[in-house]
């Protein structure tokens, strides 16, 4: 079974609106970490954001936030205020484990994102 | 500070050559991952390096995949010999050994392999 879905192969979105990028996971470990990257075009995974798994609200970092729905086990990327700069491939992906384990990382399929001047 | 980097950038060989891939990790980083992405594949594991043992080689395809971390600080991998199914983008990623930390992987900008 896939551990990571990223449902949106490719999405569009105007320059200056707000944009969330779909993220669903399966796990039965009771700890766990949630990861976006983004992958421009010239190849460089970016690290974006990060939630963990006991985090009590969803974690913010400038422009991004995640939408954490533990029930629902989905993770999605929310970009606010979207700039040309942002057209790039979007990773989703999870550790099992706790914090510090240091595991590998689960990735997703990926979403393309074009924002549209 | 200097972030991961991997060379070659880019590598374009024949079936049946060998090819060794490299990383330099970020300093101080004991953690560090290979990871490849086939071509319209997801992102899948290779190996894990703590220092310069081997935690988990689970995602290793075969055994012409051969990965190194001597002293601990900068690995490669080497594929012997390479078939047409390893083309692909060969990441590599580095992470702090931390209790309790997020271990954010910092990735390098990966190796485009492409074999004929």
């Amino acid at each position: 079974a896939q551990k990571i879905t990223q449902t949106q192969p490719g999405m569009f979105v105007q320059e200056k609106e707000a944009v969330t990028l779909d993220c669903t996971y399966d796990t039965s470990d009771p700890s766990y970490g949630l990861f976006w990257y983004k992958q421009p075009s010239s190849g460089e995974m970016i690290f974006l954001i990060y939630q963990g798994s006991y985090d009590q609200q969803n974690a913010t970092e400038g422009r991004y936030s995640l939408n954490f729905q533990k029930a629902r086990k989905s993770a999605n990327l929310v970009i606010s205020a979207s700039q040309l700069g942002d057209s790039a491939m979007y990773f989703c992906a999870m550790r099992e484990g706790p914090s510090g384990s240091a595991r590998q990382l689960t990735f997703g399929s990926g979403t393309q994102l074009t924002v549209l001047p | 500070e200097a972030g991961v980097t991997q060379f070659p950038s880019h590598s374009v060989i024949e079936k049946g050559q060998t090819v060794t891939l490299r990383c330099d990790p970020i300093s101080g980083h004991d953690n560090l991952y290979w990871y490849r992405r086939v071509m319209g594949k997801e992102i899948k594991f290779l190996l894990h390096f703590v220092k310069e043992s081997k935690q988990d080689e689970s995602g290793m395809p075969n055994n012409r995949f051969l990965a190194e971390r001597t002293g601990g600080t900068y690995s490669t991998l080497k594929v012997q010999p390479a078939e047409l199914e390893d083309s692909g983008v060969y990441f590599c990623a580095s992470s702090q050994q931390l209790a309790g930390g997020i271990d954010e992987q910092f990735f390098g900008p990966g190796t485009r392999l492409t074999v004929l």
